[in-house]
């Protein structure tokens, strides 16, 4: 039973553009989301997270939004850059220990 | 630069033959996990170390055992491999347990093969 749910496994975006990654949860007591991003041979690397206390959080060009209503969140990545071309990986937790979703491959094309 | 080290990057073994994965770190991070990811789907935990105490998933097969000898070093041993074990096995580390543990930092990963 999927907890964490990333339904689209693929999404391009032309450069400049905005990119919107989706993800659904099923778990209310998740309290905090978190989204990693994965490049071609290399671990996830963290890149930003929201606690559910919150509605949107924003570092640079990352924002993510909670809709804890709809259990749904999003990342925004504006503008959308050649270099951001990696899995995106949503995940949440409610302990000590993360729940990842299956990713969604971005691809940024010129 | 402080990183998570997983070796080897590519490892065969055959069916039934054990076989362990490592991984060490330089961050002197409290918590080490270890997850198994298959293709295309999520990074599912085995299990963790808080320090030395080890935390088994409910749902890891037996087949599946850890060590920590250190602060720094963490074993994944898989004892009688299967062909549904193939899969790619990513060490993470946490600086410390609660809150701490949503920022993880993670290997490269060893990508298994059984054959």
């Amino acid at each position: 039973d999927q907890q964490v749910k990333q339904n689209s496994p693929s999404l391009s975006v032309q450069e400049g553009r905005i990119s919107i990654l989706n993800c659904d949860y099923t778990n209310s007591m998740f309290d905090y989301f978190l989204w990693y991003k994965k490049y071609p041979a290399e671990g996830p690397t963290f890149l930003i997270s929201i606690s559910s206390i919150k509605d949107k959080n924003e570092d640079g060009r990352f924002t993510v939004f909670l809709n804890k209503s709809a259990k749904h969140l999003s990342l925004h990545i504006v503008p959308s850059q050649p270099g951001d071309s990696a899995v995106y990986f949503c995940a949440a937790s409610d302990t000590d220990k993360l729940i990842f979703g299956t990713g969604t491959r971005l691809q940024v094309f010129p | 630069d402080a990183m998570v080290i997983q070796n080897p990057r590519y490892q065969v073994t055959q069916f039934g033959k054990p076989v362990t994965l490592s991984c060490s770190q330089t961050l002197n991070h409290n918590v080490m996990y270890w997850y198994q990811q298959k293709s295309s789907q999520a990074p599912k935990l085995l299990f963790h170390y808080y320090d030395k105490d080890f935390n088994n998933e409910a749902d890891t097969p037996d087949n599946f055992q850890s060590r920590r000898p250190n602060t720094s070093f963490c074993f994944l041993d898989i004892r009688s491999p299967g062909l549904g074990d193939a899969a790619m096995y990513l060490c993470a580390t946490s600086r410390d347990a609660g809150r701490s543990s949503y920022e993880q930092y993670f290997g490269p990963g060893t990508r298994l093969t059984v054959t």
